[in-house]
């Protein structure tokens, strides 16, 4: 099992340009979350997904922010115009279900925005 | 929120030391989770407790829970510099979310 797969590792971008991250799932699970570290603020979730069916995106710090789920096996969190206070570490996570809980989590995206 | 909050936010003992890191919630739970996070990594889960359940072992680690106090503790025996790494605790319903950790470390 490869585990949670996100990509990139790591992203330098300049203000205003737009991110894309990239997360695949373990397969067979079916719910999948979006979180934001900072030194700042920890560990935020962001947004989850159960069934690719965005179920919370209360954490989702503004409009510029969007997370999808096309399929079971992949979820972007795009980020359109980027900003510096969104340089973060980004992971995502997935788990058999909400009712298990238990989270496997990716290496994460560390973004920087200059 | 059921976020949770650990206690004490750093550590540092000696290795062979145990180590005792608390957590406190303030919602119903179904199940909580400890879990630990290395430098520059990803969170790696460690252990889960369900509500009914009111201690729990997983080779070195045990994790008791009280629901009625709502906390938890996570005892590591006998650490090792390997251990160190920060660790949070997520009380889980639907979703989890996480507090600052409480960073570890154990020194050689």
């Amino acid at each position: 099992d490869a585990g949670v797969i996100q990509s990139p590792r790591h992203e330098v971008t300049e203000m205003g340009q737009e991110v894309t991250l990239r997360c695949k799932p373990i397969s067979g699970h079916n719910s999948l979350f979006w979180y934001r570290q900072t030194m700042m603020r920890g560990l935020e979730l962001l947004i989850y997904f159960n069934n690719n069916v965005p179920i919370d995106d209360s954490g989702m710090p503004e409009d510029r922010f969007s997370a999808k789920m096309p399929n079971a096996s992949f979820s972007t969190l795009k980020i359109q115009p980027s900003e510096p206070r969104d340089s973060a570490v980004y992971f995502c996570a997935s788990s058999l279900g909400e009712s298990t809980g238990e989270l496997f989590f990716g290496e994460g995206s560390r973004l920087t925005v200059l | 929120s059921q976020q949770g909050e650990e206690d004490p936010q750093a550590l540092s003992i000696q290795e062979g030391e145990n180590a005792t890191m608390n957590c406190s919630y303030k919602t119903s739970i179904n199940n909580l989770q400890w879990y630990r996070q290395n430098s520059g990594r990803g969170l790696v889960h460690l252990i889960l407790i369900r509500s009914n359940e009111r201690e729990k072992h997983s080779g070195r680690l045990r994790v008791t829970l009280d629901t009625s106090k709502k906390s938890s503790s996570l005892l590591i025996t006998a650490s090792r510099a390997a251990d160190t790494a920060s660790y949070f605790c997520a009380p889980h319903a639907g979703k989890s979310t996480f507090g600052d950790g409480t960073t570890l470390t154990v020194k050689p």
